[in-house]
């Protein structure tokens, strides 16, 4: 099994919806990462988390909310989902420590129609 | 801020060839730096990385060293195979390793 696992892997929706993807790791890091990949752009940072009570916002979060709910589990929600955000999405987990590399899951794929 | 640079692609080479793909990054303080490497239909995964300066990072042939003169750590391979093909991507984590930051990315077809 993998190391971090993302669910759904792919998702159509309609704009509007309310979309949840889920990531769970076993690695038993504390810190973890919700990235979005767009073609040209590279990777994005949507939110981070360094514990279950700290979130923190990234580079673009208007449009996203994300919940830790436990140490091992980190999901990222669209409230009402746009075109714009068709996507693919990564979740990562990281160790403490500036060498630290990430972890990454296989990757969401999302569209809005 | 910190920020990555790397070339642009799409990068297309014949099996055998030599590689660089050029990356440059401004940061503050002391970065670690990062190649990672995303195979098509999957998630990334670390290539190397190198903490200091004048580290060199290797894995798999390919190589990067941590140039804090030059702020680049450019990846080399010597002779590259089909199986190389994907997109690499240069990254660095700031100094408290709280942060990481991307290049665009760069795809890699290398043709047999």
């Amino acid at each position: 099994d993998a190391d971090v696992t993302q669910t759904p892997r792919n998702r159509i929706t309609k704009t509007g919806k309310r979309i949840m993807l889920e990531c769970s790791q076993t690695k038993g890091h504390d810190r973890m990462y919700w990235y979005r990949q767009d073609p040209g752009l590279g990777l994005r940072l949507i939110y981070y988390s360094f514990d279950v009570k700290d979130i923190n916002k990234g580079e673009i979060s208007d449009g996203y909310s994300v919940s830790r709910q436990a140490q091992a589990k980190f999901s990222l929600s669209l409230e009402s989902a746009i075109p714009n955000q068709t996507a693919l999405y990564f979740c990562a987990t990281s160790d403490t420590g500036r060498s630290g590399e990430l972890f990454f899951g296989e990757g969401s794929r999302l569209t809005v129609l | 801020g910190n920020s990555v640079t790397q070339m642009e692609g799409p990068v297309t080479l014949s099996e055998e060839a030599f590689l660089t793909i050029n990356c440059t990054y401004t940061a503050t303080g002391y970065p670690s730096l990062f190649w990672y490497v995303q195979y098509p239909g999957e998630g990334l995964q670390l290539l190397l990385k190198a903490t200091k300066a004048d580290d060199k990072g290797s894995n798999k042939g390919f190589e990067a060293t941590y140039r804090k003169e030059t702020t680049s750590f450019h990846l080399e391979k010597g002779s590259v195979q089909v199986s190389d093909s994907a997109v690499y991507f240069c990254a660095l984590s700031d100094q408290a390793g709280n942060q990481f930051y991307f290049g665009t990315g760069t795809s890699l077809t290398v043709i047999p």
